[in-house]
């Protein structure tokens, strides 16, 4: 039974560029849920999915920001004109039914130069 | 605004011996659900321990055990026979029972000296 899987696990982008970020969910599960995890500091919640919806976004930022989860294939959290403030790792988790115990992934290492 | 506060940046334990980890927690909520997560050098995070507010009985996980005062809002994670791959980071969270998101502290380094 795969776990949360994440690609790429690292990605280097310049400033200006955009990163697209992948999550797969564990099987069965179709709640996923998208946080970022600064240098030093613990996991900060950006935003929670169902398929083809977005529930809860308070934690996303208000522009260049963007997450969607169609009904088929992987989460995808999008950035546009990245930042060198956007370097971070970000990690992607899932559950069963909202509000269940969630389940990480490796996370991705975002590197912007 | 919940928030999620674990005074100790690091921590060191002999192999074979116990440690505790603290984490205190802020909220108005009766009802919530408080974990622990290891985050090992691959930076992977994994679920050790979780807890439901309206239990009384502490959770235990093999060798992995919480100390959980509701009135204290405090909840430590008690690591007995420290074995080497316990070394990592642990977080505390929190999540509000009809919540989505986590609140996570800011971590605590675990290193077990052989």
């Amino acid at each position: 039974n795969a776990g949360v899987m994440q690609n790429p696990r690292h990605l280097v982008r310049r400033r200006g560029q955009e990163a697209r970020l992948r999550c797969s969910p564990m099987k069965g599960h179709s709640h996923v849920y998208w946080y970022r995890q600064l240098p030093e500091e613990g996991l900060k919640f950006m935003v929670y999915l169902q398929k083809e919806n977005i529930i809860d976004e308070s934690g996303m930022p208000k522009e260049r920001f963007s997450a969607e989860f169609p009904k088929e294939g992987p989460s995808i959290l999008r950035i546009q004109q990245v930042v060198r403030g956007d370097s971070a790792a970000y990690f992607c988790a899932s559950s069963l039914q909202g509000g269940e115990t969630q389940y990480f992934g490796p996370g991705t290492r975002l590197l912007v130069l | 605004a919940q928030t999620v506060t674990q005074s100790q940046p690091e921590m060191s334990v002999q192999e074979a011996e116990t440690v505790t980890l603290s984490c205190t927690y802020d909220t108005s909520e009766s009802d919530y659900y408080l974990f622990w997560y290891k985050q090992p050098p691959s930076r992977q995070m994994i679920l050790v321990i979780r807890q439901e507010a309206y239990k009384q009985q502490n959770a235990t996980e093999n060798r992995f055990s919480v100390n959980f005062q509701k009135a204290a809002k405090s909840f430590s994670l008690k690591i007995s026979d420290s074995q080497l791959g316990d070394a990592a980071m642990y977080f505390c969270a929190y999540r509000r029972d009809t919540g989505n998101q986590f609140y996570f502290g800011t971590g605590t380094s675990l290193t077990v000296i052989p």
